[in-house]
């Protein structure tokens, strides 16, 4: 079945670093990616929609220059977190569109 | 309030029981997801409906969109089923809202 990677499975970084994550389709296109965050014992809330080729379309309260979705081609699409700080640490999960939706194994990041 | 709700939120269950996790939500929608999270946190999409009744292995999905209720329904449940059980619903405008998810315990 179609399976989407993410890269890395876990970052640790330090204040004021930016941080990369990659969210890739392994065996299907993708124009539509989604960004998701999970904070402890919450569900997921989405943080973006990614369209191959043009601007990321943005959640309310979420601060597109804080975080920078790039859908470069179909099988990729990448979250930047520039300078991060502690309370950006979460998980963070990518998904696809296929067929149906394909998610991603997540992200943990944690800023010192 | 939110958009989808589901019940009940933590659930423990004998091993071999028929277990139900409900899923209410609120908008109109193109389709439902039912996810499932293990501990670490990778997801996977388990269903995706529309309409009407899906079974795979010994997991089934319900969908009543008059009534705006899902079901998923484990049969002859295991230990390896425990996990978060996410509903989430895609809106008629293309927005995605999530459940808060039902905590599965299922003890051997």
């Amino acid at each position: 079945g179609a399976v989407v990677s993410q890269h890395p499975s876990r970052v640790i970084c330090k204040s004021g670093t930016s941080v990369k994550i990659e969210c890739r389709s392994l065996d299907f296109q993708a124009t539509t990616m989604f960004w998701y965050r999970q904070f402890p014992k919450k569900s997921l809330m989405l943080m973006a929609t990614s369209n191959e080729g043009s601007k990321a379309t943005y959640e309310q309260g979420v601060e597109k220059d804080k975080f920078l979705i790039n859908h470069a081609s179909l099988t990729l699409s990448t979250l930047t977190v520039t300078s991060a700080h502690p309370e950006d640490s979460s998980f963070y999960i990518c998904s696809a569109e296929g067929h149906t939706q394909y998610f991603g194994p997540g992200t943990r990041l944690t800023v010192l | 309030k939110n958009e989808v709700e589901q019940s009940p939120q933590n659930l423990t269950a004998q091993e071999g029981e028929f277990i139900t996790i409900n899923c209410s939500y609120s908008v109109g929608i193109s389709a439902l997801h039912w996810l499932q999270q293990h501990p670490g946190g990778g997801i996977v999409s388990l269903f995706m409906l529309s309409s009407g009744k899906k079974k795979h292995g010994r997991l089934i999905a319900t969908i009543n969109i008059q009534e705006k209720h899902s079901s998923l329904h484990i049969t002859a449940s295991h230990p390896r089923d425990s996990a978060v059980y996410i509903c989430a619903v895609r809106s008629n405008g293309n927005q995605f809202y999530f459940g808060t998810g039902t905590s599965l315990t299922v003890i051997p």
